[in-house]
């Protein structure tokens, strides 16, 4: 069975400086690895993915992951934060046999917050 | 395009009661999940639909929970003799399963509360 761990429940960056989420994941298959983002009171939107393509990943919103299978891990990164960055973010994984019969297995969220 | 609707958005009910959520897939999509997200657990899948068919419905977390779907769109989440510890926010999400693909576009939500 897959897992996914997101280290740091809340993340704290000023506005304009680097954001990295951690993100790392455990899968006897190749995995599939998505991250999402969910404004409050809002349903989960897709910022990115990785399908075994290209290790870096470009998403929405200037939002970048890197996969690195050696150290099992897709951290996601962006150069400059804005304030409207502020949200909760999942690391997902689905090592998608049976067309994805298995749903995503999601990570516990970290909670991003831009200090002005 | 539209995307996933859930209805309805919230829902008070009172312990030992039934209740239906109804989901509403992006059209063209044969993938429909079920998840629910509360504090204590997260997110956690529930269930599948490829088609009408749900091929393991281990995922749902007792035999009061039941899904159905048909004619490989709309799907009902019926939740009876609810408990407190049902609360949660119920998602939705659709996805079009092509080689490659597996990325799943979610609804904004049912948010259930159990008195």
């Amino acid at each position: 069975a897959q897992s996914v761990t997101q280290l740091g429940s809340h993340v704290s960056v000023s506005e304009g400086a680097l954001v990295l989420l951690r993100c790392n994941y455990s899968s006897s298959v190749p995995p599939y690895l998505f991250w999402y983002v969910q404004y409050p009171n809002q349903g989960l939107q897709l910022l990115l993915k990785y399908t075994s393509a290209a290790t870096l990943v470009k998403g929405i919103n200037g939002f970048e992951a890197e996969f690195k299978k050696s150290e099992t891990s897709f951290h996601l990164t962006k150069p400059s934060a804005h304030m409207s960055d502020a949200a909760e973010y999942f690391c997902a994984v689905s090592v998608g046999s049976g067309g994805g019969a298995d749903g995503l297995t999601f990570g516990k969220g970290t909670h991003l917050i831009i200090q002005p | 395009g539209a995307g996933v609707s859930q209805s309805p958005s919230n829902k008070v009910t009172e312990k030992g009661k039934d209740v239906e959520l109804r989901c509403d897939p992006i059209s063209g999509h044969t993938a429909l999940y079920w998840y629910r997200q509360s504090l204590g657990q997260g997110l956690e899948f529930l269930i599948y639909f490829q088609g009408n068919s749900a091929p393991d419905k281990s995922g749902l977390p007792s035999d009061r929970f039941s899904a159905e779907r048909t004619g490989g769109s709309v799907s009902t989440l019926t939740i009876q003799r609810t408990q407190q510890e049902d609360s949660a926010v119920y998602l939705c999400a659709s996805s079009l399963i092509t080689s490659g693909s597996y990325e799943q576009y979610f609804g904004p939500g049912t948010r259930l509360t159990v008195t």
